[in-house]
């Protein structure tokens, strides 16, 4: 059974680079049958927001209102993906999380999520 | 203000039947499928129903999903205390290119 966790700094300061990293287990990042592997967050208070998607061959889907910001990436090798979002500020903050999308939403599994508070 | 627009409370007693919609437009929920998510308290989200009403094996039958138009509704009956949680639909938008939720409805059973 396929399980995800996300890792990272849970404290990044004003204008850096906030970078995570979401490990599989239970299963290969490019396996056969290969997926989509998402990043999304929820600021407190405010509705789930999808940040973006990499494929195991590099292609990546970015949500347009955060494009120029964010990259992702993923090491097959290491059976990870992950994401950076550059010059972050406090609107920033929120709890991020990593899921395989099957197809067009479907997320199954989710991470835990990671709560990263940018703040000096 | 989300894309997808659902009543942020429900509530409802052990045993009832309890609906929670989530409103769209053309380019998600009118052509796309929609998808449903449970939060627990404490845990990751997890899916309900995909495909507009399906169930992943696991989920039990008292839920169920529909879809019209641009709209969609997920039911849950029989409805027991642990199913509090925090319910939120999703999808694809074709204008965004990418997935979009709903604000999410918070079940309180009472």
């Amino acid at each position: 059974q396929v399980q995800l966790q996300e890792s990272g700094p849970g404290l990044v300061k004003p204008s850096q680079t906030l970078s995570l990293t979401c490990s599989v287990s239970g299963g290969s990042i490019s396996s056969s049958t290969s997926y989509y592997w998402t990043w999304m967050r929820r600021p407190a208070g405010k509705e789930v927001e999808w940040i973006g998607r990499i494929y195991t061959t590099g292609r990546t889907d970015y949500n347009p209102s955060l494009k120029s910001r964010v990259s992702m990436s993923v090491d097959t090798s290491k059976n990870q993906f992950s994401l950076r979002l550059t010059s972050v500020t406090a609107a920033d903050t929120a709890v991020y999380y990593c899921a395989r999308d099957l197809a067009w939403g479907y997320l199954d599994p989710w991470g835990q999520g990671i709560l990263v508070t940018v703040s000096s | 203000q989300s894309v997808l627009t659902q009543s942020p409370s429900a509530s409802g007693t052990p045993g009832q039947r309890v609906t929670i919609s989530c409103s769209g437009s053309s380019s998600n929920i009118g052509s796309n499928y929609v998808y449903w998510y449970q939060q627990l308290p404490g845990t990751a989200p997890k899916v309900l129903i995909y495909r507009n009403d399906q169930r992943p094996s696991g989920v039990p039958n008292r839920f169920s999903g529909s879809k019209s138009g641009t709209s969609a509704s997920l039911a849950i009956s029989g409805l027991r205390s642990e199913d509090e949680a925090e319910y939120y639909c999703a999808g694809w938008d074709d204008s965004l290119s990418g997935v979009v939720f709903g604000g999410g409805t918070k079940l309180t059973v009472l």
